[in-house]
């Protein structure tokens, strides 16, 4: 059945930079756009941004550009989410999930989410 | 940007029915998606476009829209529904991106 999968939890210092991958199974990647959101421990949720399955356009939130950057790799069925410069406050777990149509969808899929804590 | 307000907390015995809103200005003109999520876990599609359910979702669980509040109602409510709720829109009219409401906790008495 249709799972993401993401990769596992990190621990990153102060600056440094952050990769976390979400693979695609049992469905057609090109179909369907991913977003990523994240949730700080005890806190919402907050959208990241989200890319297309189809063509890897982005559109990131307001607050995390420059810093954030998307990708995909139609290949392997996979996205990528790159967050660099971290801060304390980015501590958080990161969710990758499916949308499940074009126009305004919601999210019928989730990875397990993948934990990165950011710490001196 | 768009701003989606929930109430921080409901509380409701076993058998009755709980009622969660998530207020945002006109939002009687978006389509509301509600998730579920229960501790250490992921979020879980439980209505879509106001009212609709994803397969696997009971029919207990409902989902409105008007005005400016949408609500989320849980009918014979039992344990397994203790969880945080967040509703959810597209602000098509802003930078085109999604909006999560602040998230309502859902305790069985």
């Amino acid at each position: 059945q249709v799972q993401l999968v993401q990769s596992g939890a990190e621990v990153k210092k102060p600056g440094a930079s952050v990769k976390v991958s979400c693979k695609a199974f049992d469905y057609t990647f090109t179909g369907h756009s991913i977003i990523w959101v994240r949730q700080a421990p005890g806190q919402g949720l907050e959208w990241m941004g989200w890319i297309s399955g189809y063509n890897g356009n982005t559109n990131y939130a307001q607050k995390l550009q420059g810093r954030v950057t998307m990708a995909t790799d139609t290949s392997t069925s996979t996205a990528y989410m790159e967050l660099r410069s971290l801060r304390s406050d980015d501590t958080a777990v990161y969710y990758c999930a499916r949308a499940a149509r074009h126009v305004d969808p919601y999210f019928d899929y989730w990875g397990q989410g993948t934990l990165v804590t950011v710490s001196s | 940007s768009y701003v989606l307000t929930q109430p921080p907390s409901v509380s409701v015995a076993p058998g009755k029915t709980a009622t969660i809103t998530c207020g945002g200005n006109n939002i009687g003109d978006k389509s509301v998606h509600w998730y579920q999520q229960k501790p250490g876990q992921a979020p879980v599609a439980v209505v879509y476009d106001d009212s609709d359910r994803p397969s696997g979702i009971p029919e207990r669980i409902s989902g409105s829209n008007s005005g400016n509040t949408a609500t989320l109602t849980i009918s014979r409510v039992e344990a397994g529904d203790e969880a945080d709720y967040f509703c959810q829109v597209w602000d098509s009219d802003g930078d085109q991106h999604y909006v999560f409401g602040t998230g309502t906790k859902v305790t069985v008495l």
